[in-house]
């Protein structure tokens, strides 16, 4: 069936450095949502991609969906505390159903 | 406050015995769905619905059951748990599937089943 593969499962950074999380999808994607979930918290949606290419920025958060509509990406500049959690992408597939990616974890060294 | 309510937020059972985890939103959306969240498996949706009294099966709808009478609630309902369901769950919803609209989640039921 269709999936969304989204790598690493966990990334260990220290407080300042840049974290990304990638997503690549087996078919083409109509668009792609992304959602943080804080520990011990639910899922919040972020932003959502449609176009092929398409980058958008939320203040240190940059997001991009690539040229094919296969794959897409979250790029965090510079993690404070407050970034921590599990951000997962959720593509949307031909039969508009989303297909979530298994998430990433940031997770602050201390 | 718009909102998706879940509840209980924790329930501890034992293998057999029915329970039903409620949902209720107050944003009069149309489309809402369940899911189950296991780690290293990410969130992978029980059913869905789409309106009132249509309801549709995700990728794991075995052992559950979900009805949709009224258009702001959509229990689950697990008839006979086994420990393979224990799970953190959570509820979503949005006004419309198909219009791109983000999904709203409630703050999930952790539950267990021994």
């Amino acid at each position: 069936g269709q999936q969304v593969m989204q790598i690493p499962q966990y990334q260990h950074v220290q407080e300042g450095e840049d974290f990304t999380t990638y997503c690549n999808s087996s078919t083409t994607l109509s668009n792609i949502q992304w959602y943080k979930q804080r520990p011990g918290g639910h899922p919040v949606f972020l932003i959502q991609l449609v176009k092929s290419g398409e980058v958008k920025k939320q203040k240190r958060l940059t997001f991009q969906f690539g040229e094919a509509k296969k794959n897409s990406s979250l790029h965090i500049t510079a993690t404070q505390t407050t970034d921590v959690g599990t951000y997962f992408c959720a593509g949307r597939d031909s039969n508009y159903q989303l297909i979530w990616g298994a998430g990433t974890k940031l997770i602050i060294k201390p | 406050e718009a909102q998706v309510t879940q509840n209980p937020r924790y329930l501890i059972t034992v293998t057999g015995k029915k329970l039903t985890v409620t949902c209720s939103q107050n944003m009069n959306h149309e489309y809402m769905s369940w899911y189950r969240q296991d780690p290293g498996l990410g969130l992978r949706q029980i059913y869905y619905s789409m309106n009132v009294e249509v309801t549709d099966k995700g990728d794991v709808p075995e052992g559950y059951k979900v009805s949709r009478k009224e258009k702001r609630n959509f229990p689950l309902i697990l008839e006979s748990p086994s420990p393979n369901q224990t799970s953190l769950y959570f509820c979503a919803s949005t006004p419309y599937h198909l219009n791109d609209s983000p999904l709203h989640f409630g703050n999930g039921t952790r539950l267990t089943v021994t």
